[in-house]
């Protein structure tokens, strides 16, 4: 079973409008993190935003926030106020076995991706 | 503050050739992770040090695959007798231990486009 399920291949969005990244994770651990990076057509993964699996409320970081639902294992990326800088490829990721001395598991397990497209 | 780098950028090989990647990570990090990136997909793990140790492999890294980190510094990842599916980018990352969530994320460089013909 794939750990990391981005459903949308291609998004479309106007400068200004906010738009929702999808994600679904699965993991049988209680303790985990989630993360979202960025990757311009240069190539280089930018991180954007991290989530742990206890915490209460949703990772915001300036334009960029997690609407984390725990039940239903989402973990959306939320960007406000697009910018046509924004266009690149998004990949959720996911490393399990976040303890309380940090992880002993190195492993990121990625997403296939969603291409974001701002048009002005 | 200079971030994850890795040389060289690109490489064309031919099939059968042996190819060496280094990555120099973030100066203060000691966790040094490998990844394989194929069009369309996202990065695949191979491998993870934590200072000079390897800590994790993945299946992906077949015995043709070596990957070290000697001092705990920089690491190398050699592929030996290269074969066209082996054709990708190859990312390196860092991080740093801890608990503030920062210091959790994995920090990467710009990658090593790998073409095998």
């Amino acid at each position: 079973a794939q750990k990391i399920t981005q459903t949308q291949p291609g998004m479309f969005v106007q400068e200004k409008e906010a738009v929702t990244l999808d994600c679904t994770y699965d993991t049988s651990d209680q303790s985990y993190g989630l993360f979202w990076y960025k990757q311009p057509s240069s190539g280089e993964m930018i991180f954007l935003i991290y989530q742990g699996s206890y915490d209460e409320q949703n990772a915001t970081e300036g334009r960029y926030s997690l609407n984390f639902q725990k039940a239903r294992k989402s973990a959306n990326l939320v960007i406000s106020a697009s910018q046509l800088g924004d266009s690149a490829m998004y990949f959720c990721a996911m490393r399990e076995g976040m303890g309380d001395r940090g992880s002993t598991l190195g492993r990121l397990y990625f997403g296939r991706g969603t291409q974001l497209t701002v048009w002005p | 503050d200079t971030g994850v780098s890795q040389n060289p950028r690109h490489k064309i090989t031919k099939r059968g050739q042996n190819v060496t990647f280094r990555c120099d990570p973030i100066s203060e990090h000691n966790r040094l992770y490998w990844y394989r990136q194929t069009l369309g997909q996202g990065p695949e793990f191979l491998t993870y040090f934590q200072n000079e140790a390897q800590l994790e492999k993945s299946r992906l890294l077949s015995d043709r695959f070596s990957a070290e980190r000697p001092k705990g510094s920089f690491s190398t990842l050699e592929i030996q007798r290269t074969e066209q599916g082996d054709s990708a980018m190859y990312l390196c990352a860092s991080s740093s231990p801890g608990r503030a969530a920062l210091s959790m994320a994995q920090y990467f460089g710009p990658g090593t486009r790998l073409l095998v013909l």
